[in-house]
């Protein structure tokens, strides 16, 4: 069974600070697909990024970046000089292909909420 | 916008009746996912849909069921509602059926069961 823990229930920051959310997946599965998402007050969930596996390559985003460990079995994400629009629930996903269908396994979320 | 048109927005029902919820994927994509978002449960994957073929099944209980349509639109059927039934549910379509292909997620259904 997969399994996504984002230990962080809820962050505060003030503007321009840089802000790491963190998410700890589990799975058995060598294949994996792991995202983040964002949820903004209106509802929607927005896609971030998805990495796979076999890429363990770093990556920046504009003010965004994400930090993928193997070897910790971690997949952290990174805003940069936050901001006020950056308020949102952030969620961390893990899809692991059974050969049927898929599904993406989400982390409980972690609210960040940055103040002026 | 991400292309993937849910309706309606909001609904509110009463105890033990039975809702429609409709999902337009994005144009070209033939997976169509649902999932219930809640307070109590977080988000869970409820099916997954692949070009009018059931492939994959989560926590959906009997009560609900799913299809999807030649056209490729699918809708959600909850019946016997109950008011833990209360949840902002989710479709999300994909072009692939595979996680190496994002899911991009509507705007959400909000149900109010009273």
């Amino acid at each position: 069974a997969q399994k996504v823990t984002q230990a962080q229930t809820e962050i505060s920051v003030v503007e321009k600070e840089d802000v790491t959310l963190d998410c700890v997946y589990e799975t058995r599965d060598t294949t994996y697909y792991l995202f983040w998402y964002k949820q903004p007050p209106s509802g929607e969930l927005v896609f971030l990024i998805r990495r796979n596996s076999f890429d363990e390559q770093n990556e920046i985003s504009g003010r965004y970046s994400w930090n993928f460990q193997k070897s910790t079995s971690s997949f952290n994400f990174t805003i940069t000089a936050s901001q006020v629009v950056d308020s949102a629930v952030y969620f961390c996903a893990l899809s692991v292909y059974t050969g049927g269908g898929n599904k993406l396994t989400f982390g409980t979320g972690t609210q960040l909420k940055v103040e002026l | 916008d991400s292309g993937v048109t849910q309706t309606p927005k909001h609904l509110i029902t009463a105890t033990g009746q039975r809702v429609t919820l409709r999902c337009s994927p994005r144009s070209g994509d033939l997976s169509v996912y649902w999932y219930q978002q809640s307070l109590d449960q977080g988000l869970q994957f409820l099916i997954h849909y692949y070009n009018g073929e059931e492939r994959a099944k989560g926590n959906i209980l009997e009560r609900f069921s799913a299809q999807q349509f030649p056209d490729l639109h699918s809708e959600l059927n909850l019946s016997s509602l109950e008011l833990g039934d209360s949840a902002l549910y989710f479709c999300a379509s994909s072009v692939g059926i595979g996680g190496n292909t994002e899911a991009f997620f509507g705007q959400g259904t909000r149900l109010t069961v009273v």
